[in-house]
Formats: C-alpha cells, sequence, structure tokens
C-alpha cells in the first residue's frame, strides 16, 4: 500500500504560486499520483495525474522529479477560492493504492 | 465529463431508524463504485468497494450488516445505514469508476448524515 505524507497545512498570500509537496518513498513501477481538491462538505474533485516528469493543465502543474519518491502540486497565482484541503493519491490503474487517502494539506490563502 | 449524484444532499433522523443514500453516474456507466465516510477535520476513509452485480468489499472495521450496500446497476449504488445512532453521524461520499480503470475516479457530492 503506496503511504503517502503531505504537510498538514500551509498559508499563502493572494496572487503567490504554491508548491505542495507530497512524499510516496514506496511508490510502485505502475502507480500514478493523482491530486484531489476538496472545499468543505463536498466530494473531492480531481486536479491532475501524473506518472513522470511535469504535466500540466488549466488548473495546475505536476512535478515529479526521476525517482517518483515525492511530487510537488503547483498552483499559480492562488485566490481566495482556492483555500481548501489538496490530497495527493498514489496507484495504479487496477489496484486499490489509489482508493486510500492520507491526510491532506490544509492549505489557507490570506488576502 | 463524467458527473456522479448522490442523494440526497444531508439528511436528519431519529436514532434507531434506517437512512438510505444514492449515487448515480450520469453520463457514464460506473462498473466500480466506492463508498467513502468522512468525520469533521478528518481525511475521507475507504468503507467498501462494490462492483455491479456482486456483493460489496467492506473495508476492515467497517459492519456489513450495518452499512448495507446495493450496485443493482451500472449507473446507481445504494448505501443504506441501519439502525443509525449518533456515532453514526457523518458526510458520507461516493465515487465511480469507468471502465478505464480505478485511477479515474469521480466523486459525488456528499451526503451529510445527522442522527438525532
Amino acid at each position: 500500500l503506496a503511504k503517502t505524507t503531505q504537510p498538514i497545512s500551509m498559508d499563502s498570500y493572494e496572487g503567490q504560486e504554491v508548491n505542495i509537496t507530497c512524499s510516496h518513498n514506496n511508490i510502485a513501477t505502475n502507480d500514478y499520483i493523482t491530486w484531489y481538491q476538496q472545499f468543505p462538505s463536498q466530494g473531492p474533485r480531481f486536479i491532475i495525474q501524473g506518472y513522470k516528469t511535469k504535466v500540466t493543465n488549466e488548473v495546475a502543474s505536476l512535478f515529479i522529479p526521476a525517482d517518483r519518491k515525492s511530487s510537488t502540486l503547483s498552483l499559480p497565482r492562488v485566490s481566495l477560492s482556492d483555500t481548501a484541503v489538496y490530497y495527493c493519491l498514489v496507484g495504479d490503474t487496477t489496484g486499490a493504492n489509489n482508493l486510500f487517502f492520507g491526510t491532506g494539506t490544509r492549505l489557507t490563502v490570506i488576502p | 465529463g463524467a458527473v456522479v449524484s448522490q442523494h440526497p444532499s444531508w439528511v436528519i433522523c431519529k436514532s434507531g431508524t434506517s437512512v438510505k443514500i444514492e449515487c448515480r453516474s450520469l453520463d457514464f456507466q460506473a462498473t466500480t463504485m466506492f463508498w467513502y465516510r468522512q468525520f469533521p477535520k478528518q481525511s475521507l476513509m475507504l468503507m467498501a468497494t462494490s462492483n455491479e452485480g456482486s456483493k460489496a468489499t467492506y473495508e476492515q472495521g467497517v459492519e456489513k450488516d450495518k452499512f448495507l450496500i446495493n450496485h443493482a446497476s451500472l449507473t446507481l449504488s445504494t448505501l443504506t445505514v441501519t439502525s443509525a445512532h449518533p456515532e453514526d453521524s457523518s458526510f458520507y461520499i461516493c465515487s465511480a469508476s469507468g471502465t478505464s480503470g480505478i485511477n479515474e475516479q469521480f466523486f459525488g457530492p456528499g451526503t451529510r448524515l445527522t442522527v438525532l
């Protein structure tokens, strides 16, 4: 079971870039890395998924080093509406690893 | 995109009664659906995995006789909390995955259950 470790909380000012790092030292060869965002009293929302190097979409970027033992979610120019909990999950397309949520990182954006 | 709905969005019931929560995949066929529970300020905890037409697989510590799961079709799964008690009060979230695999999980909006 691939376990993930993230900082419990982070604060950032509006307009800044935020980088949230996730450690997954025992990631398996077939595992992908997926990040979700959750607002209070809502279901998690998919942000981004990657396997290696860098992935970018309209919302965020995901940086994965060559050893894949960690990954960094980068949110450009955060706004107050980005205040949420961010979860990193690791798993493959057929296994159950991707179903277990860690503690997540509670991001608070300050005006 | 893939949309998952839950009904009801919130429910209040008396202790000892049963409550049914529905999870529907609106625009895709969900071969597998998952049920999570989330207590305030905590992470999501997987309760069970259900595949259409077969019995659900429960995680350790989750009472299968208390949390009845039915996945009768490729678009509907239900979770029934039987004889609910105040400690069952929680936020229940379902997710669904289609033919592309478990990595493609689409989450419902959640159901807030309060047991008085």
